[in-house]
């Protein structure tokens, strides 16, 4: 499969702590993307990372991307409990255009 | 605000019937991506376009078509619908650098 893993599968922390959710893929990728979704809504954009890129960051946000061992990581810092939703990693595979293809995602809530 | 937006926002259907769901992308945008996600699951690629052309397809039957209009509008198509067809589906469009942007989503359920 094309598609994205993430880990762990659900994550609970305390406001104010950070939170660490990872990505790991199979095949090579030209970018990967990082996505919040709240409770059945549509997903919202967090940050795109090419596969040239090893770190990004975007405010609280800091995606990390190692293409030898085909994983990455997003880094919420100081979480608030707004940043209760699930998380997702998509990856667009090498040959196969601009077509994404999703992991599970990471249940994240933050306890007040 | 992602600039995509799509209608309806939930559509209630029966096992049999046919669905169209629209989306309109950023102005633009020529690609336009269309997935399916079930109640707990990742989103699951249908299809792309590119410029009006199919420009790629996951693992979905032929049931499942598309068009793209080049007023950055397009439609999913679905017939013969099945049971478990019922789920949020999203349409997203790519910018210049790659990124794609979603729109809020369609939730169809098939009685």
């Amino acid at each position: 499969s094309q598609q994205g893993e993430e880990d762990p599968q659900a994550l609970s922390i305390q406001e104010g702590e950070n939170a660490t959710m990872n990505c790991s893929y199979k095949t090579s990728i030209n970018n990967l993307q990082w996505y919040r979704q709240n409770s059945g809504r549509g997903l919202v954009h967090l940050i795109l990372i090419r596969s040239n890129e090893r770190e990004k960051h975007s405010g609280r946000l800091r995606v990390t991307l190692d293409t030898s061992k085909k994983s990455s990581s997003l880094l919420i810092t100081a979480s608030r409990a707004a940043d209760t939703a699930s998380y997702f990693c998509a990856t667009d595979h090498s040959g196969t255009g601009n077509q994404f293809y999703f992991g599970t995602g990471t249940s994240l809530t933050v306890i007040p | 605000e992602t600039g995509v937006t799509q209608s309806p926002t939930h559509l209630i259907k029966t096992r049999g019937q046919q669905v169209t769901l629209r989306c309109s992308s950023q102005s633009g945008h020529n690609t336009v991506s269309w997935y399916q996600q079930a109640l707990g699951q990742g989103p699951q690629f249908i299809f792309q376009y590119y410029r009006e052309e199919e420009n790629g397809r996951g693992n979905f039957p032929p049931r499942f078509s598309g068009l793209q209009f080049p007023n950055y509008s397009s439609e999913l198509n679905v017939n013969a619908l099945e049971l478990d067809d019922s789920a949020l589906y999203l349409c997203a469009s790519n910018s210049d650098l790659n990124e794609q942007f979603f729109g809020p989503g369609t939730r169809l359920t098939v009685l």
